[in-house]
């Protein structure tokens, strides 16, 4: 079966410490996104790719790092300078960046 | 920039009501626009999509029309069940080139038996 896995389900983080969030998609899809959801909000993007070894900044991506240097994966780190990591992490593929995306199951991140 | 605006929640319906959950966008092109549906605990799922005006999406006895004239893309549903209980998330794809997905803040609806 084809999807989007993401790993673990929940995270826990002890303050200073640097946490690396797991995102694999088998679909064969170019393009990746990192999504934030915070309780009562939408979702924000964090960092997006469009293909193998390039990706941008999304709209809140001070306190993340993220690698792309296989296509089928995208792991964003979530660093000890992000002083509100708490949250539920959306991973998302596109077969190209114009369309449809799919999203994993998510991530929650809960601070120790 | 390009914005969505859907109705706040909670929507609270019996069983077999009719739905609408409003949704109105900004945009300087042509989005397109999408209805994302999230359980519990779990990751959103297209629910449906629309590409340009006039087109109607539907899925599962969910519809939406895109609306330009009056920027708008509302979800309705002629008779919801107790397991359409869930969030409900009105999208649009940006037009300036990034194709970033700018999403509103979530309709959450209650069915009650």
């Amino acid at each position: 079966d084809g999807g989007i896995t993401q790993s673990p389900k929940y995270l826990f983080r002890k303050e200073g410490q640097n946490v690396t969030l797991s995102c694999e998609q088998n679909l064969n899809h170019d393009a990746m996104y990192w999504y934030r959801q915070d309780p009562g909000q939408g979702l924000r993007l964090i960092y997006y790719s469009q293909i193998v070894n390039d990706f941008q900044k999304g709209d809140i991506a001070e306190g993340y790092s993220v690698s792309r240097e296989k296509k089928e994966s995208f792991p964003l780190t979530v660093t000890s300078a992000q002083k509100n990591p708490t949250a539920f992490y959306l991973c998302a593929s596109s077969i190209e960046p114009q369309e449809t995306q799919y999203f994993g199951p998510g991530t929650r991140l809960l601070v120790l | 920039g390009d914005s969505v605006t859907q109705m706040e929640g909670p929507v609270t319906l019996s069983e077999e009501a009719f739905l609408t959950i409003n949704c109105t966008y900004t945009a300087t092109g042509y989005p397109s626009l999408f209805w994302y549906v999230q359980y519990p605990g779990e990751g959103l799922q297209l629910l449906l999509k629309a590409t340009k005006a006039d087109d109607k999406g539907s899925n599962k006895g969910f519809e939406a029309t895109y609306r330009k004239e009056t920027t708008s893309f509302h979800l309705e549903k002629g008779s919801v069940q107790v397991s359409d209980s869930a969030v409900y998330f009105c999208a649009l794809s940006e037009t300036s080139g990034t194709y970033k997905y700018i999403f509103g803040t979530g309709t959450r609806l209650k069915v009650l038996a």
